[in-house]
């Protein structure tokens, strides 16, 4: 069965470093989203992705962060300057369209 | 931003028996529903939906019960299994950002013998 994986599954960072949180979505999916769940919070949205631009965005998804498809298979999440409140995990998904969202296993950030 | 709400934050229910999930919503725009199942260290797993078209939809042991003029939804599993022991978060978008699910704060459900 198709899935959506992540790498890496835990990252550890010193604040003010930048990192890059890489996913491949399901292999036919055309939207790609980025979630994060602070620990012991909501699973919070940060931005959608379709044909190779952001779709929407939240408040949390500052000029901080940035995402790319550097080709046809992957979808990262750049933050450029690490806070100790960026320390969450952070989960990728991607759809065929709208509907249900396909999610992969996370990645752990742990900014020092 | 509390537009949906999970307020029973555990559920411990016999194997063989009904497991009951509540969840509230504010947002009156929202029209899409969805129920995610979590593993630890694992990523949400879609289990079942529901549009605001439709009071009821059923997928196995799963039923999603809508009540819009409640604002309310439920998730029957019957009958609940051991393997069902998990995080339950409700979810729901709007057709305007329906790619942004909007997640309440999860039900931790235990299944015992």
């Amino acid at each position: 069965e198709p899935e959506v994986t992540q790498t890496p599954s835990h990252q550890v960072t010193q604040m003010g470093q930048e990192v890059i949180l890489r996913c491949v979505p399901i292999s036919n999916h055309l939207y790609f989203y980025w979630y994060r769940q602070i620990l012991g919070q909501k699973v919070e949205f940060l931005v959608s992705f379709y044909n190779n631009e952001i779709s929407e965005k939240s408040e949390i998804f500052d000029d901080q962060f940035s995402v790319e498809r550097p080709d046809g298979s992957n979808f990262t999440l750049k933050i450029r300057s690490t806070k100790l409140e960026d320390s969450a995990m952070y989960f990728c998904a991607s759809s065929t369209s709208g509907g249900e969202q396909f999610f992969g296993p996370g990645t752990r950030l742990t900014v020092l | 931003d509390q537009q949906v709400k999970q307020n029973s934050p555990s559920l411990s229910v016999q194997e063989g028996r009904i497991s009951i999930l509540n969840c509230d919503y504010t947002n009156s725009m929202f029209d899409y529903f969805l129920w995610y199942k979590k593993y630890p260290a694992e990523g949400p797993t879609f289990l079942i939906s529901i549009s605001s078209i439709k009071d009821k939809n059923e997928d196995g042991r799963f039923t999603v019960f809508l009540n819009k003029s409640a604002k309310h939804l439920s998730l029957h599993i019957v009958p609940s299994q051991p393997g069902d022991s998990a995080v339950y978060f409700c979810a729901a978008s709007t057709t305007d950002s329906w790619g942004k699910l909007q997640f309440g704060a999860g039900t931790q459900v235990v299944v015992t013998p």
